[in-house]
């Protein structure tokens, strides 16, 4: 069993839906990342966070510590937001990564 | 744009080489995290060095090592070169020394091995 998992490991949505990652872990954990990877292949840190919620543009993230649960919400998704979500999490001295939860979203 | 820099963007080789990816940090940052994306084993953290002096060790393979320079800049040595090696290498710099402080990626250097 992976220490990180994600669901859906793949997710289509209409344009303006609203959309949800989540993302679980069975590790000790410092701190939780939520990661984006465009088709091209760069990576972009979103968020990092080890309580509670963050909110940055239409992307807001949660966590709860004591579920070792976290999600990903994109409200009023875009065609631009298309790309691969990647959850990881801080554990001792390295990030452990979950396999990615693959979104497209039409127009 | 990161700041954070990496070269090649591609390497085509072939097996038995030995290759060389470099990677030059965000102006200020002193952690040079390297990390291996491939399609069956997904992100895998390889190696970390902060300051020069390596802090963590992950999957790396003995037929890998790294440094970090005094200027701060890091590379990657890959030799004896098998299939399995192909993958994205993305490297990623932090100010601080801990993995949960915020890491930001190179645009990565695809490796292929013929």
């Amino acid at each position: 069993k992976n220490e990180v998992e994600q669901s859906p490991q793949n997710l289509t949505a209409q344009e303006g839906e609203f959309i949800t990652i989540n993302c679980s872990y069975s590790v000790g954990i410092s701190a939780l990342h939520w990661l984006q990877q465009h088709p091209g292949g760069g990576i972009v840190s979103l968020f990092m966070l080890s309580s509670g919620k963050k909110k940055h543009g239409r992307l807001i993230a949660t966590i709860n510590i004591q579920e070792k649960h976290s999600s990903l919400h994109i409200t009023a998704s875009h065609p631009r937001d298309s790309a691969v979500y990647i959850c990881a999490v801080s554990n001792t001295d390295k990030l452990i990564f979950g396999t990615g939860t693959r979104l497209q979203v039409f127009p | 744009d990161s700041g954070v820099t990496q070269t090649p963007k591609h390497l085509i080789t072939a097996t038995g080489q030995r290759v060389t990816l470099r990677c030059s940090p965000r102006s200020g940052d002193l952690s040079v995290y390297w990390y291996q994306q491939s399609l069956d084993q997904g992100l895998q953290f390889l190696i970390q060095y902060y300051n020069g002096e390596e802090r963590a060790k992950g999957n790396i393979l003995e037929r890998f090592s790294a440094q970090q320079f005094p200027d701060l800049h890091s590379e990657l040595n890959l030799s004896s070169l098998e299939l399995g090696d192909s993958a994205l290498y993305f490297c990623a710099s932090s100010a601080g020394p801990n993995s949960y402080n915020e890491q930001f990626f190179g645009p990565g250097t695809r490796l292929t091995v013929l």
